[in-house]
Formats: structure tokens, C-alpha cells, sequence
């Protein structure tokens, strides 16, 4: 059950666009699409951004979208705005019918 | 709106035991799997342990297994985490954590409940 490998930090300046990587095996990211994405910030529960690789929960801005290819998920933020400061975490179903997580990347918006 | 909101975490001594409580509401509980998820100070998340809506799987980390047993009480909406033989690496928030539905992933999620294991 290793953790899914993000990188730690991620940063780009208001209105550009920055991807997030999320990379796992084909016992977690590679075999199934139930890939999630979670933005936290300080202090605060996570909220799920992205589900099922792509899909947005009612509420998320479209500003946030999700894809996969083999074993690498990435979440894409366009139009970054400084309330998108915040640690995302990926996340997905595996193999052994349990969840693992990413390691997190925090993202500046300088 | 869907609420959840754990109880129980404290300051335990290492070896010690202690049971997290979430209560549930504004949402069918009986419908849902669960999970348990943790983060420790200053790291990132963990999941610990998930069970489904009547029980009947029951799945957990391997850095918990044999320690920790997760529960729940569908008359009460309620989920448990008991967990024993605690160590100074459990030391974390832990998250009650509502599946979507229908699909693996995780939409909802308590405050979280602060356990210190520490002498």
C-alpha cells in the first residue's frame, strides 16, 4: 500500500495553467478510473475536486478538470486564482479493495 | 446537508486503547460505505479502514490491521474506529469519511478528532 507519488510543490501565477501529476501502478491508477483529487486548506477537511478521473461534483468550478493515462493521473487548474492556494491530494481505489492516497503537492500562486 | 462530525480523540498513553465515534445525519446512512482516513501533523492523508452499508466488508490498512477495528450502527448512524495497542506513529487527525456512492471515491468528510499518543 505505498502512497501514490505527486510532486511536493507545484506553482504558477494568477490566470495561467499548472497540471499536477499523480503517479501509481496498474493495481491502483493504471487498472481502475476511480481516480479522485482533494483540495485542502490549512486547517480544513479535504473536498473532493475531481471523482472517477474526470468527473466534477456539483459546485466544482470547470476551472478544474481531471484525466489519466497508464499509470499517471493529473489534475489541471486553468485560470489559477489565489483562492486555489492549497495541498491536493489524489486518491484511488485498488486492487485490494482499499484506498491510497498521493502524497500531496502544495500549490503557491505566486 | 450532509453532516458528520467525530468525537473522542484525546492525549493516550502508548499501549493504551481509545473508541472515535461519528454521528451522522443529513444523509441516508444505511446507503454508504464508510471510511476512516487520518492525517498526521503536518503530513498527508492515510486511509485506515473502510466498512460497507450492511457491514458485511470490512477492510483496512496494513499499519492498523489486527490493532484498529472500524464499526457502525445503522440505527444510530454511527461509525466507530476502536483502536488498541496505540502507537506514537497513530498520532493524527482522524477523518470520518462518507463514500459518493455507486462509485469509489470519497465526497464527504468530517472535521476530524485529534489523537496525541504520547508518555
Amino acid at each position: 500500500q505505498s502512497a501514490l507519488t505527486q510532486p511536493a510543490s507545484v506553482s504558477g501565477s494568477p490566470g495561467q495553467s499548472i497540471t499536477i501529476s499523480c503517479t501509481g501502478t496498474s493495481s491502483d491508477v493504471g487498472g481502475y478510473n476511480y481516480v479522485s483529487w482533494y483540495q485542502q486548506h490549512p486547517g480544513k477537511a479535504p473536498k473532493l475536486m475531481i471523482y472517477d478521473v474526470s468527473n466534477r461534483p456539483s459546485g466544482v468550478s470547470n476551472r478544474f478538470s481531471g484525466s489519466k493515462s497508464g499509470n499517471t493521473a493529473s489534475l489541471t487548474i486553468s485560470g489559477l486564482q489565489a483562492e486555489d492556494e492549497a495541498d491536493y491530494y489524489c486518491s484511488s481505489y485498488t486492487s485490494s479493495n482499499t484506498y491510497v492516497f498521493g502524497t500531496g503537492t502544495k500549490v503557491t500562486v505566486l | 446537508e450532509v453532516q458528520l462530525v467525530e468525537s473522542g480523540g484525546r492525549l493516550v498513553k502508548p499501549g493504551g486503547s481509545l473508541r472515535l465515534s461519528c454521528a451522522a445525519s443529513g444523509f441516508t446512512f444505511t446507503s454508504y460505505n464508510m471510511n476512516w482516513v487520518r492525517q498526521a501533523p503536518g503530513k498527508g492523508l492515510e486511509w485506515v479502514s473502510s466498512i460497507s452499508s450492511s457491514s458485511s466488508y470490512i477492510y483496512y490498512a496494513d499499519s492498523v490491521k489486527g490493532r484498529f477495528t472500524i464499526s457502525r450502527d445503522n440505527a444510530k448512524s454511527s461509525l466507530y474506529l476502536q483502536m488498541n495497542s496505540l502507537r506514537a506513529e497513530d498520532t493524527a487527525v482522524y477523518y470520518c469519511a462518507k463514500d459518493l456512492g455507486g462509485v469509489w471515491s470519497i465526497d464527504s468528510w468530517g472535521q476530524g478528532t485529534l489523537v496525541t499518543v504520547s508518555s
